[in-house]
C-alpha cells in the first residue's frame, strides 16, 4: 500500500511556481522520497529525490521538512508542458518496488 | 543512449489466449522490473529481475510470468488472458537491484504496452 498522500489535483498557470505537496507521516529512517511524474501517453519519468536536505536539480526542487513527515515538490516555473500525474512515493525500507499511489493530477493553463 | 524500449506498442488479445511482452533495457542496466496500470488501480508492481533471477514479485497471480535473458532483456508472459487483464504494461530499467542495494537508485520506465483482452 502506498504510504504518502497526495492531493487528488492542482491547477497553476504557465509561468508561475507550482507547489506539490505530499504527506509521509510514518516515513522510516532510511526511506529515500522519490517523486515521478506521468505524461500522458507516456510512462512515468523520474523528477527528483531526497533523504533529509533540500535537493535541487533542472526540473525542480524538493523540499523536506525537517521531521521528514512531509515533503513539497517545487516548479519553479510551470510550463504546459508540466501538466502530468506527479507520484510522491517512499523507496521501501526493504528496498523493494516502487509503491505508486493515486498522485495528484496537475494542470496548467496558459 | 537509447533509452527502454518496449514492444510492441499496442496488443489485441481475447480472452483465454495468452501474451508475450518484450522489454530492452538501456545499455548497462542490470534490473528490469514490470509495472501494470489500470484506471483502476493505478500502477501497481508485478516483479523485478536482476542478472536472470526474479528478486522480487508483487500480488498478481501465476498467470502473470517473466524471465530475463543474459543480455538484460526482459519478457513477461500473461497466460489465459481475462478481461481484467487489459492495461498498459509498463517496463522499468535501472542499474542495481533494488532489494539491498540503496534505495536512491532511480528508474527508467519504457513508453509501455497497451494490451486490450477482447
Amino acid at each position: 500500500d502506498a504510504k504518502t498522500t497526495q492531493p487528488n489535483s492542482m491547477e497553476s498557470n504557465e509561468e508561475e511556481p507550482v507547489h506539490l505537496p505530499c504527506n509521509h507521516s510514518t516515513i522510516s529512517g532510511t526511506d529515500y522520497i522519490h517523486w515521478y511524474r506521468q505524461l500522458p501517453s507516456q510512462g512515468p519519468e523520474y523528477v527528483i529525490h531526497g533523504l533529509t536536505s533540500n535537493v535541487n536539480n533542472r526540473m525542480a526542487s524538493l523540499a523536506i521538512a525537517e521531521d521528514r513527515k512531509s515533503s513539497t515538490l517545487i516548479l519553479h516555473r510551470a510550463t504546459l508542458r508540466d501538466a502530468a500525474v506527479y507520484y510522491c512515493i517512499l523507496r521501501d525500507q526493504a528496498g523493494t518496488a516502487l509503491i505508486f499511489g493515486k498522485g495528484t493530477t496537475l494542470s496548467v493553463s496558459s | 543512449k537509447a533509452g527502454v524500449t518496449q514492444t510492441p506498442r499496442y496488443l489485441i488479445k481475447t480472452r483465454g489466449q495468452q501474451v508475450t511482452l518484450s522489454c530492452s533495457p538501456i545499455s548497462g542496466h542490470r534490473s528490469v522490473s514490470w509495472y501494470q496500470q489500470t484506471p483502476g488501480q493505478g500502477l501497481q508492481f508485478l516483479f523485478e529481475y536482476f542478472s536472470e533471477t526474479q528478486r522480487n514479485k508483487g500480488n498478481f497471480p501465476g498467470r502473470f510470468s517473466g524471465r530475463q535473458f543474459s543480455n538484460s532483456r526482459s519478457e513477461m508472459n500473461v497466460s489465459t488472458l481475462e478481461l481484467g487483464d487489459s492495461a498498459l504494461y509498463l517496463c522499468a530499467s535501472s542499474q542495481t537491484w533494488s532489494l539491498g542495494q540503496t534505495t536512491n537508485e532511480k528508474l527508467f520506465f519504457g513508453s509501455g504496452t497497451q494490451l486490450s483482452v477482447l
